[in-house]
């Protein structure tokens, strides 16, 4: 079955640098990537994806970026904001009837002001 | 108010008991997942369900349950055959129209064993 491995567990960065945040994956018929935030004590959401189809997806101050050759893909924040402190999971989604959703097992983002 | 909803927020449950965690949907989603999130290892697919009166066990199945009689409703049984149960449990829906949509999650329920 599908595998999603993130990488680095924890990164802390100093606020105005950039972060990026690794992902790979192991199932070649996964198609759909999607990033999700997770502020302390509150629900998952989505913050950006990206289709299979698609190299890069720029908003703001995010991007990410997919390699399908190496099946992996990175989430890029530039200008990093003490609010972007969270934690960050990857996932991945199989084009089937089963709509299987597989996370990584997130990364834990802390800017310092 | 639409959205995802899970109950209750907190429970507490003693060895050798079953549970069951509710999640309720009015999105008119056909998917839900439960999830099981531990530190340090994200968020463990429990269960999944695709269409009513129908699911599929995800990677950590052993000692859940599911059952899926209604589109809006997913609930989750706990039982005391799993072994290590304290942990927070997400549910989450998703439509199914296309195969790239956004599962919106549950404010979660956490579960301690005493």
């Amino acid at each position: 079955g599908e595998n999603v491995e993130q990488h680095p567990s924890t990164l802390s960065v100093q606020e105005g640098d950039s972060a990026v945040i690794k992902c790979t994956y192991s199932d070649s018929a996964s198609n759909y990537f999607p990033w999700y935030k997770q502020e302390l004590g509150k629900r998952p959401q989505l913050i950006i994806d990206i289709r299979s189809n698609v190299g890069e997806k720029k908003d703001q101050r995010i991007a990410v970026t997919l390699n399908k050759t190496a099946k992996h893909f990175s989430l890029h924040i530039t200008e990093t904001q003490p609010e972007d402190s969270a934690v960050y999971f990857c996932a991945a989604s199989i084009m089937d009837s089963s709509y299987k959703l597989i996370f990584g097992s997130g990364t834990r983002l802390l800017v310092r002001p | 108010d639409g959205g995802i909803t899970q109950s209750p927020k907190y429970l507490f449950r003693k060895e050798g008991q079953n549970v069951t965690l509710s999640c309720e949907q009015n999105l008119n989603h056909d998917a839900m997942y439960w999830y099981r999130q531990d530190p340090g290892q994200g968020l463990r697919l429990i269960y999944y369900s695709q269409i009513v009166n129908d699911f599929q066990k995800g990677d950590i199945a052993e000692g859940y349950s599911v059952s899926r009689e209604k589109k809006e409703s997913f609930p989750l049984t706990v039982t005391s055959a799993q072994k290590n149960p304290t942990a927070f449990y997400l549910c989450a829906s998703r439509f199914t129209g296309g195969w790239d949509t956004e599962a919106f999650f549950g404010q979660g329920t956490r579960l301690t064993v005493v």
